[in-house]
């Protein structure tokens, strides 16, 4: 069975840093790409980040370029999301997704990140 | 960037019912549209990619139609675990993007 769960999550001052893990199983996690999207409070979906499967090619969305770095070891089945200058807007849960090249074929549950003073 | 409209943003209906999503691009995008359900509290789930094949284990009362600008969701015969909200999604270039929803309520 196809697993994703995401940790990391949490509240965090304007500014501040958190980095968001995302377990993989059942699946061979370094033949997929994978993605962050997000979602804000009672809105829609948001496309942030993803990486090819060996890691040499990553893209972002305008708003996060330079604050947010996504990652993968594959060797640990694992994919990352490193978020820096953190911004009230930035304030969502965030889901790990895999699959194909721009869309998720499957996803986590999910981890919220709140940015607030 | 590509920007994706759908309509309506929500309505009501009746188990039963026959039911038709639209979601337009503002530019050309091919085939490139996939369709997700989502539930209150849950993740997104892929129902639909390449704007009409259907996603493994998805029912077949859902279908989808449509490529360049224009695109639907059609939901043969509505029943109960099918009143979420609907995402159609671009990935035609980047940045992928997202419509901003169709919440389907129970009449």
């Amino acid at each position: 069975e196809v697993q994703l769960v995401e940790s990391g999550g949490g509240l965090v001052q304007p500014g501040g840093s958190l980095r968001l893990s995302c377990a993989a199983s059942g699946f061979t996690f370094s033949s997929y790409w994978m993605s962050w999207v997000r979602q804000a409070p009672g809105k829609g979906l948001e496309w942030v980040a993803n990486i090819k499967q060996d890691g040499s090619e990553k893209y972002y969305v305008d708003s996060v370029k330079g604050r947010f770095t996504i990652s993968r070891d594959n060797a640990k089945n694992s994919l990352y999301l490193q978020m820096n200058s953190l911004r009230a807007e930035d304030t969502a849960v965030y889901y790990c997704g895999g699959g194909s090249y721009l869309f998720p074929m499957f996803w986590g549950q999910g981890t919220l990140v709140t940015v607030s003073s | 960037a590509i920007r994706m409209t759908q309509s309506p943003s929500s309505f009501s209906a009746s188990t039963g019912d026959r039911v038709t999503i639209t979601c337009r691009a503002s530019q050309g995008i091919s085939s490139y549209l996939a369709w997700y359900q989502q539930k209150p509290g849950k993740a997104p789930k892929l129902l639909i990619y390449a704007a009409s094949t259907l996603q493994s284990g998805v029912p077949s009362r859902f279908s989808g139609s449509g490529s360049g600008t224009d695109f639907t969701l059609t939901i043969s015969c509505l029943q109960s675990e099918d009143f979420a909200t609907y995402y159609c999604q671009q990935y035609y270039s980047y940045p992928p993007a997202f419509g901003g929803g169709t919440k389907v309520e129970i009449k």
